[in-house]
């Protein structure tokens, strides 16, 4: 069975500190997706990237990067210089293909506070 | 850019009604979800389909069941409402392995 795993509940940081938001996962499959949502305020999960587990590249947008490493299962998020805005809940999630459809799975998500 | 919609933003229901929230999605994807979410559990798997009139179970299948009759609509029911499925219902769809969301239903069973 496929899990996600957020360790941090809540981060409360200080604007234009860097944080990073840590996620374990746990498959059995060979193939699968990787996943960062957020989910500011107002209530609805924004997508923010996907990662196949075959590119361990690392990715950079804009003040966001993500660190992905297979020999860890993780697939960690890091904001740059925080600001006010950033302050969400942040999911990473976790898609395997099945015999019938592909599955997604959350972690429990990770509070993120900037303050000014 | 991928819409999902789903019926009602609130919902206020009594114990043993039974109720219908509704998602609808405008991009001809294949897989939908239901995820209910609440607070220190994340999001939970209800139901998905991968297909139209199918359906797997996910990881909290009990009290609720699904419709999808057509592939844009997909359907989550609970067919007698009680005090513990107060909760903010998510309806999800996705083609490539990732999952765009709907707005978020606040149900509240009293």
């Amino acid at each position: 069975a496929q899990k996600v795993t957020q360790a941090q509940t809540e981060i409360s940081v200080v604007e234009k500190e860097d944080v990073t938001l840590d996620c374990v996962y746990e498959t059995r499959d060979t193939t699968y997706y990787l996943f960062w949502y957020k989910q500011p305020p107002s209530g609805e999960l924004v997508f923010l990237i996907r990662r196949n587990s075959f590119d361990e590249q690392n990715e950079i947008s804009g003040r966001y990067s993500w660190n992905f490493q297979k020999s860890t299962s993780s697939f960690n998020f890091t904001i740059t210089a925080s600001q006010v805005v950033d302050s969400a809940v942040y999911f990473c999630a976790l898609s395997e293909l099945g015999t019938s459809g592909s599955r997604l799975t959350f972690g429990e998500g990770t509070q993120l506070t900037v303050n000014p | 850019d991928v819409k999902v919609t789903q019926s009602s933003r609130y919902l206020v229901k009594r114990t043993g009604e039974k109720v219908f929230l509704e998602c609808v999605q405008d991009m001809d994807h294949e897989n939908m979800f239901w995820y209910r979410q609440d607070p220190g559990l994340g999001l939970r798997l209800i139901y998905f389909s991968y297909d139209v009139k199918m359906k797997e179970k996910g990881d909290i299948p009990e009290g609720y069941s699904v419709s999808r009759e057509k592939k844009e609509r997909f359907s989550l029911i609970l067919e007698s409402a009680s005090t513990n499925q107060t909760s903010m219902y998510l309806c999800a769809s996705s083609f490539r392995r990732g999952a765009f969301f709907g707005q978020g239903t606040r149900l509240t069973v009293v």
